[in-house]
């Protein structure tokens, strides 16, 4: 089975900050790497599917990068509502498996 | 637009069954595999199984933490996902989301969206 490691596990930051999310997998998945938000209460959402493709309706300032292991998903420019926690997911082998998420807090 | 709507959670005693449904809307269903996921509370998502499509003979995937106690199926003419649980144990308790997988050219797939979720409790 495919480990997933998400750093770092909680992160403070500024409105109008750079913050950059990284996710790790425990061997080589391609792209095959999905990035998801989930505000507190709320159901999770496609942010960036295939590593690097932007969900429709999601802003720009969301990127996704990385390949084979190693992936980042980067906010520039952080507003008020992207406070929320943060899960990568693995689509290249069942079982599908999730990072233990990263919460992005209001510093 | 896509609706999933989950139901049938609720407060089970350790050993207990459940069985929870994943009414859809808005896409084939037919055409579409169809995941289970669960959170803790206060925790992160944990993939609980899938169910493929006909062409794929409905097959079944499943967590080992759940495999031989969980069974997904899914009914075409109703639009709907089932996941029954049988032998609950405490550490099951969790909100159940159900979620379409978007399956794209290459193999790249994807859960969305999801359900909002029903939440089971297993306590005595």
């Amino acid at each position: 089975d495919i480990q997933m490691t998400q750093s770092p596990s909680s992160l403070s930051a500024s409105v109008g900050d750079r913050v950059t999310i990284t996710c790790r997998a425990s061997q080589s998945i391609s792209t095959y790497l999905n990035w998801y938000q989930q505000k507190p209460g709320k159901v999770p959402k496609l942010l960036v599917y295939s590593a690097s493709s932007l969900q429709s309706g999601v802003p720009s300032r969301f990127s996704g990068s990385g390949s084979g292991t190693d992936f980042t998903l980067t906010i520039n420019s952080l507003q008020p509502e992207d406070f929320a926690t943060y899960y990568c997911q693995q689509s290249y082998s069942i079982p599908c498996s999730f990072g233990q998420g990263t919460k992005l807090e209001i510093k | 637009e896509v609706q999933l709507v989950e139901s049938g959670g609720g407060l089970v005693q350790p050993g207990g069954s459940l069985k929870l449904s994943c009414a859809t809307s808005g896409f084939t269903f037919s055409g579409s595999a169809m995941h289970w996921v669960r959170q803790a509370s206060g925790k992160g998502l944990e993939w609980v199984g899938r169910i493929r499509t006909k062409p794929d003979s409905y097959a079944t995937d499943y967590a080992a933490s759940v495999k031989g106690r969980f069974t997904i199926s899914r009914d075409d003419s109703k639009n709907t996902a089932f996941l029954e649980m049988n032998s609950l144990k405490i550490e099951d308790t969790a909100v159940y989301y159900c979620s379409r997988l978007i399956s794209a050219h290459g193999g790249y797939n994807w859960f969305d969206p999801w359900g909002q979720g029903t939440l089971v409790t297993v306590s005595s």
